[in-house]
């Protein structure tokens, strides 16, 4: 079984552009969920994604937004890039994002912002 | 309120000994206590989780301690092994609250177990 893929591994973009990030869930997976991950402040939760709905949000600014497709893939965008955006970029996916279900990450997109 | 600590940031342990990693959270609607693994270049993959409900969960040398009035949990690590040199989270989260799928994450635990 595939586990969850994370495309690119590695980007590279200049403050002020955007970016937009993907993740395809392992098979069968409805929820997605986005983390930042910094070495400051650790693994952050960015928002959730099932069936095409955003669940829950964290606390980011509107910069930060996501969307989910009908076969559960799931991009997320960032606009306006700041410096302090350059992070691990992880996505989770689960069988229904009930908080007992376990999580499986990709191995993330790593954003540096120059 | 939605915060949890976790302590130490690091730790650095002989082959063999038993590092502990403490977590606490105050928001008493968390109701679920995953344990995470992190390597260098890989996303974190479960390790252990327990439901309040269970003061203590054993899975081969991964023990999870609860203790739900004190409002804390604990990850020990026995008969440590360089091979479990990694970075540890502790996270929690909430079927109750309609919180599905967010987990709340510790700051991390680097471990490092020296042969």
């Amino acid at each position: 079984k595939a586990g969850v893929t994370q495309t690119p591994r590695y980007l590279i973009k200049t403050r002020g552009q955007q970016v937009t990030l993907s993740c395809s869930p392992i098979s069968g997976h409805r929820s997605v969920s986005w983390y930042q991950q910094t070495p400051g402040q650790g693994l952050q939760f960015l928002f959730e994604y099932f069936s095409e709905t955003q669940r829950n949000k964290g606390n980011f600014p509107g910069r930060f937004s996501g969307r989910q497709f009908s076969n559960s893939r799931s991009e997320m965008n960032v606009s306006t890039l700041e410096l302090g955006d350059s992070a691990l970029y992880l996505c989770a996916s689960s069988l229904a994002g009930r908080g007992r279900d376990e999580a499986f990450f990709g191995q993330g997109t790593r954003l540096t912002v120059v | 309120q939605q915060q949890v600590k976790q302590s130490p940031q690091s730790l650095i342990v002989q082959k063999g000994g038993i590092p502990i990693i403490n977590c606490a959270y105050e928001n008493t609607a968390f109701d679920y206590f995953p344990w995470y693994q992190q390597f260098p270049g890989k996303g974190p993959a479960l390790l252990i989780a327990i439901r309040p409900d269970v003061s203590e969960k054993k899975e081969g040398r991964f023990t999870i301690s609860f203790n739900k009035s004190a409002k804390q949990f604990s990850l020990h690590i026995m008969d440590s092994q360089p091979g479990d040199s990694a970075t540890y989270f502790c996270a929690a989260s909430s079927v109750s609250y309609n919180q599905g799928g967010k987990l709340i994450f510790g700051q991390g635990t680097e471990l490092s177990v020296k042969p």
